[in-house]
């Protein structure tokens, strides 16, 4: 199992930017998938899934109406559409396999939001 | 939702066992058996080491288990070992296909 995330970068608060996940290794189309962040020394936070279909995404909170989780199984990637982004998004975000579980994990993109 | 609890830093010598408890609510630890723990070193991705509160995935130790008691779930480590020493974090289901992390705790191998 292999999850590459990218699409990472530095960004102006107010700017947008659209974070992917290559994955290989398992069968995509049978899995939930997670976006997970964790900002500079701090713990990990749950941002947001979908359903093996795409047909369900839910979001934390704070990130509700801004982000946008997508996935595209006849490429096995996933995606995380970032707007109106907030110095409280900077974070590495990582994408993981399944919805509890998260059995596996990428080595995460780092997105920064400064000025 | 508030993150779940845990203590900020447990210690350990070599050998020695360790537990590391995980407090939610009714809501969420309290509810469902979907509690799963995970291992981080520096600079690395985290690791899964106990789903569904008690069960470990292949190629981890059995030195690592699992429980829960009301809404408090816990890690036990067994035989610490130097290798141990890292940041683990508990997790649980939170509803309506949400998940909730714990604060994350430093485990220091004396």
């Amino acid at each position: 199992v292999q999850l590459v995330e990218s699409g990472g970068g530095l960004v102006q608060p107010g700017g947008s930017l659209r974070l992917s996940c290559a994955a290989s290794g398992f069968t995509f189309s049978s899995y939930w998938m997670t976006w997970v962040r964790q900002a500079p020394g701090k713990g990990l936070e749950w941002v947001a899934n979908i359903k093996e279909d795409g047909s369900g995404k839910y979001y934390m909170d704070s990130v509700k109406g801004r982000f946008t989780i997508s996935r595209d199984d006849a490429n096995n990637s996933l995606y995380l559409q970032m707007n109106s982004l907030r110095t409280e998004d900077t974070a590495v975000y990582y994408c993981a396999r399944d919805r509890t579980r998260l059995f596996d994990w990428g080595q995460g993109t780092l997105v920064t939001v400064s000025s | 939702q508030s993150a779940l609890t845990q203590p900020a830093s447990v210690s350990g010598s070599p050998g020695q066992s360790i537990t590391i408890p995980c407090t939610g609510t009714s809501s969420d630890v309290g509810t469902y058996n979907y509690v799963s723990w995970f291992q981080q070193h520096p600079g690395k991705a985290p690791k899964l080491m106990i789903f569904g509160v008690s069960n470990r995935p292949s190629g981890v130790p059995d030195r690592f288990s699992g429980s829960k008691s009301g809404n408090t779930a816990s890690l036990t480590i067994s035989g610490l070992q130097a290798e141990d020493e890292a940041d683990y974090y508990c997790s649980s289901y939170a509803s309506s296909s949400t998940v909730i992390f714990g604060g994350g705790t430093k485990l220091t191998v004396l």
